[in-house]
């Protein structure tokens, strides 16, 4: 059993719609993440929060809106969602950024179907 | 540019048979290297870490070596059986610890 808990585990939406994807973790940890990972990829990242504050954006489109409500939870907001953002949507987390030796902890994903 | 590789892209071998993955990189400045598995249409699990100070971990049936003089890791599991199907990935950790660069994995079917 994952430590890193994702919900919904699949969700369809079309092109107009909103909804959250939600990753929460209750192992004290820090650092909070966002993948994407298409099929037979490797995930890339997307967001990284560390103490609830968003850290690293790597030039993600504004239709995808993370928020860190506490140090347990991490949110996707999804607006306006194009076909080719169909994915597996990744969370992890890791004890912190200054913490160079630990590794990142992942949830089960939420499989993203934009229709 | 740190570049990881992993060869093959796709390994089948019948149960019992001890196998070896390999991960190559091609920047030896790295913090540490990660070996994952992730089973279809799951999440990716931890399996084991290797500081760059470090030759090798031991978990149960598997072991992780990492040489980086040569750019290169192996993970090593013994006595394969079928529900050590998945695919494996491995990352490295280079300039922050937050920046996973990772390979493209390599699809290991174990056969019964």
């Amino acid at each position: 059993d994952t430590e890193v808990t994702q919900t919904p585990k699949h969700l369809v939406m079309g092109m107009t719609n909103k909804k959250s994807l939600k990753c929460e973790q209750h192992m004290g940890h820090r650092a909070m993440y966002w993948y994407k990972q298409k099929a037979k990829k490797p995930p890339e990242l997307m967001f990284v929060y560390s103490y609830e504050k968003l850290s690293i954006n790597e030039s993600v489109p504004s239709r995808f809106s993370p928020e860190c409500p506490n140090s347990s939870l991490l949110n996707l907001h999804l607006h306006a969602l194009q076909p080719e953002d169909s994915a597996l949507y990744l969370c992890a987390s890791s004890q912190g950024l200054g913490e160079f030796n630990q590794p990142q902890h992942f949830g089960d994903g939420t499989r993203l179907s934009i229709l | 540019k740190q570049e990881v590789t992993q060869i093959p892209a796709a390994l089948s071998v019948p149960e019992g048979e001890n196998l070896v993955l390999n991960c190559s990189f091609t920047d030896s400045a790295i913090y540490n290297l990660q070996w994952f598995r992730q089973d279809p249409g799951k999440g990716l699990t931890s399996l084991l870490l290797i500081q760059s100070s470090q030759r090798e971990q031991t978990s149960g049936r598997l072991n992780a070596s990492l040489d980086k003089s040569s750019g290169r890791s192996t993970l090593y599991i013994a006595a394969s059986q079928p529900g050590d199907s998945a695919t494996y990935l491995c990352a490295v950790s280079q300039d922050s610890n937050y920046q996973l660069i990772w390979g493209a994995g390599t699809k290991l079917i174990i056969k019964p």
